[in-house]
């Protein structure tokens, strides 16, 4: 079944350590995206991508730093994580072509740094 | 720039009572506008989208929207709420280029028994 994954779905760590928040679809999507939202808060974008090897910032600036090395697979890196990462994380997908089209989104990665 | 202002960041419908969440948005250009449910520690599933072919949209369980162009806006209707429709809902506008959603801040719907 075509979908989107998220791992893990919750992360607890202590500051300075590397953290990397796992995406992958298997719809056959060539643009995926990264979201941040804090609780009872808007999604704002930070991370998206056109295609492997495409990266680019979102709209907030954010610490983190992705990769698209594999059409499916577009993994989130925090480097030193710090309290204020403390936040879902969501990342979605969807077809290239004319206008806009429907984003589909993963379960999330709910990560809370000590 | 587009951007998009939900009116009430909390609303409280009784079950079997009308539910309408506003939307208004800004654009510069014909608006691709979204809306977006989000179940508790849940990613953001379509409800529905408008893309210009009609300006009453219908999507799943039984919510629709209607754009209007001269008030700038896209609420959300549902006739009669369900226990079930408790979540966040999330009005979204879309830029062609590069395929970018701006979101609003969301409304959270409460439904009393």
């Amino acid at each position: 079944e075509a979908d989107i994954y998220q791992t893990p779905r919750y992360l607890v760590i202590g500051t300075g350590k590397k953290i990397t928040l796992e995406c992958s679809q298997t719809m056959g999507h060539d643009k995926m995206y990264w979201y941040q939202q804090d609780p009872g808060m808007e999604l704002h974008l930070i991370h998206y991508s056109y295609g492997v090897n495409s990266t680019e910032k979102g709209d907030l600036s954010s610490e983190s730093t992705v990769s698209r090395i594999r059409t499916e697979h577009f993994p989130l890196t925090l480097e030193s994580a710090r309290p204020s990462h403390t936040s879902q994380y969501l990342c979605a997908s969807s077809e290239s072509g004319r206008g806009v089209n429907e984003q589909f989104f993963g379960p999330g990665t709910r990560l809370t740094v000590l | 720039a587009q951007s998009v202002t939900q009116l009430g960041s909390h609303v409280s419908v009784s079950e079997g009572a009308l539910v309408l969440l506003r939307c208004n948005y800004s654009s510069s250009v014909p608006p691709y506008l979204f809306w977006y449910v989000q179940y508790p520690n849940q990613g953001l599933q379509l409800l529905l989208k408008y893309t210009s072919a009609a300006t009453l949209v219908k999507g799943i369980n039984g919510f629709e929207a209607e754009f209007k162009k001269s008030e700038t806006s896209f609420h959300l209707t549902k006739p009669s709420a369900h226990m079930s429709d408790a979540a966040e809902y999330f009005c979204a506008v879309g830029k062609a280029a590069g395929n970018k959603l701006t979101f609003g801040g969301g409304t959270r719907v409460l439904v009393k028994p």
